[in-house]
């Protein structure tokens, strides 16, 4: 089945630095992927629609200033958060549909937890 | 704007037990809807898709049912066992755009 990584897996930075954090589709590509936040007991909350080789598609309400998007290849989309604070602690998540398949699936990587201090 | 809801938040059942998941969303004009199962501090995994014009779609002890005009679906788990221990999430697609919303879950507990 199609697999999708996150890594890291989790990572701990102090207040004001950046976090880069890659998502990648292992065996398909995919033209598109998206971009979930969720904070404890909550739900996932998408964020961003990375759209390979063109700029991403932000949410309501999401700074894309401080949520920067690339997708620089189909099989690899980075969700860099800048100057982080501990707000920005959260769980990111995020999924990918393959862009050759009619399915309408997405696949979703097993997240990378941020912690803030 | 499209809100999901799911109830109940959390659920405690015996081993054995066949148990249904509620899902309702506002918005009718839904492209498809999918059940996701999500483990303490993990992923999602996709259990089962069922798209607009379906009725149900089944997958071994899962079955997930869609009535569009009344916005419902459930989830129904039969026989229960402790490795469903999970969070149950269901979510909706309103157009092709694949940009899924998402409900609060529901937190399953199999008891043995």
């Amino acid at each position: 089945g199609a697999v999708v990584s996150q890594h890291p897996s989790w990572v701990i930075c102090k207040s004001g630095t950046s976090v880069k954090i890659e998502c990648r589709s292992l065996d398909f590509q995919a033209t598109t992927m998206f971009w979930y936040r969720q904070f404890p007991k909550q739900s996932l909350m998408l964020m961003a629609t990375s759209n390979e080789g063109s700029k991403a598609t932000y949410e309501q309400g999401v700074e894309k200033d401080k949520f920067l998007i690339n997708h620089a290849s189909l099989t690899l989309s980075t969700l860099t958060v800048t100057s982080a604070h501990p707000e920005d602690s959260s769980f990111y998540i995020c999924s990918a549909r393959d862009s050759e398949q009619g399915s309408y699936e997405q696949y979703f990587g097993p997240g990378t937890r941020l912690t803030v201090t | 704007k499209q809100e999901v809801t799911q109830i109940p938040a959390a659920l405690s059942v015996p081993e054995g037990e066949n148990l249904v998941l509620n899902c309702s969303f506002t918005d009718s004009a839904i492209y498809n809807l999918q059940w996701f199962r999500q483990d303490p501090g993990k992923g999602l995994t996709s259990l089962l898709l069922i798209q607009s014009s379906q009725r149900e779609q089944t997958s071994g002890r899962l079955n997930a049912s869609l009535d569009k005009s009344s916005g419902r679906s459930t989830l129904y788990i039969a026989a229960s066992q402790p490795g469903d221990s999970a969070t149950y999430l269901c979510a909706v697609e309103m157009d092709s755009s694949y940009k899924l919303i998402f409900g609060s879950g529901t937190r399953l507990l199999v008891r043995p």
